[in-house]
């Protein structure tokens, strides 16, 4: 079946420093792929989607790239603010699924100033 | 535009209770999910409704249950509350259901704490 593996946390920086969180996924076929970000007590929010081989997706200073030799689809910020502690999950959709996400565990960012 | 709501926002019941948590969806979306998330587990899906049919469902035991009405909102409901069973509870909502360009938007979850 499907599933996503991302690098576990809490990964800890500095303002400004450059954040990559890796993620790798199993998968049939061409499945879309996603970032979410979650903030302390709310629910999740789309940060940034690809849905074919070799899209980059961009947002808020975050980008990813769908990487189908690899099965990756990492995350990277140049430039991370205080602002951006939260936990960001890696998922995927499957193209028979519906709407079925599959989540990597997590990966719980802090920045400090 | 209103987001997706979630009610109640917090609930306590005891081991044994039932439970039916609520969920809105932004006016329009007509597919809704549901998923649990606790830290042992992560995020698991439950089931999946679009236009009041069932459309997709997680591993779940069959306590777990879920509906559609005609207006898109749903509920599900927990029979037979175990300590397990605490977690958050998110729902999120879309305009179809599988669209390659269709994105899906959370609710900020109901937390049930089951003693």
């Amino acid at each position: 079946g499907n599933s996503v593996t991302q690098m576990e946390g809490p990964v800890t920086l500095s303002e400004e420093a450059f954040l990559t969180i890796n993620c790798t996924y199993t998968a049939t076929g061409y499945p879309s792929l996603f970032w979410y970000v979650q903030y302390p007590g709310e629910g999740l929010q789309l940060l940034l989607k690809a849905t074919k081989a070799d899209d980059k997706g961009s947002n808020k200073g975050f980008e990813a790239t769908y990487r189908k030799e690899t099965t990756s689809f990492h995350l990277e910020k140049g430039s991370v603010q205080v602002s951006d502690s939260a936990v960001y999950f890696c998922a995927l959709r499957g193209k028979a699924a519906g709407n079925k996400l599959t989540f990597g565990g997590g990966t719980r960012v802090l920045v400090k100033p | 535009k209103a987001g997706v709501t979630q009610t109640p926002r917090y609930l306590i019941k005891t081991r044994g209770q039932q439970v039916t948590l609520s969920c809105s969806p932004i006016s329009g979306h007509r597919s809704v999910s549901w998923y649990q998330q606790t830290p042992g587990q992560g995020l698991q899906f439950l089931f999946e409704y679009f236009s009041e049919t069932q459309r997709n469902k997680g591993n779940f035991p069959g306590r777990f249950s879920g509906r559609q009405f005609s207006n898109s909102r749903s509920e599900m409901n927990v029979s037979t509350l175990e300590l397990g069973d605490s977690a958050l509870y998110l729902c999120a909502s879309s305009l179809l259901v599988g669209g390659e360009t269709d994105t899906q938007y959370f609710g900020p979850g109901t937390r049930l704490t089951v003693l």
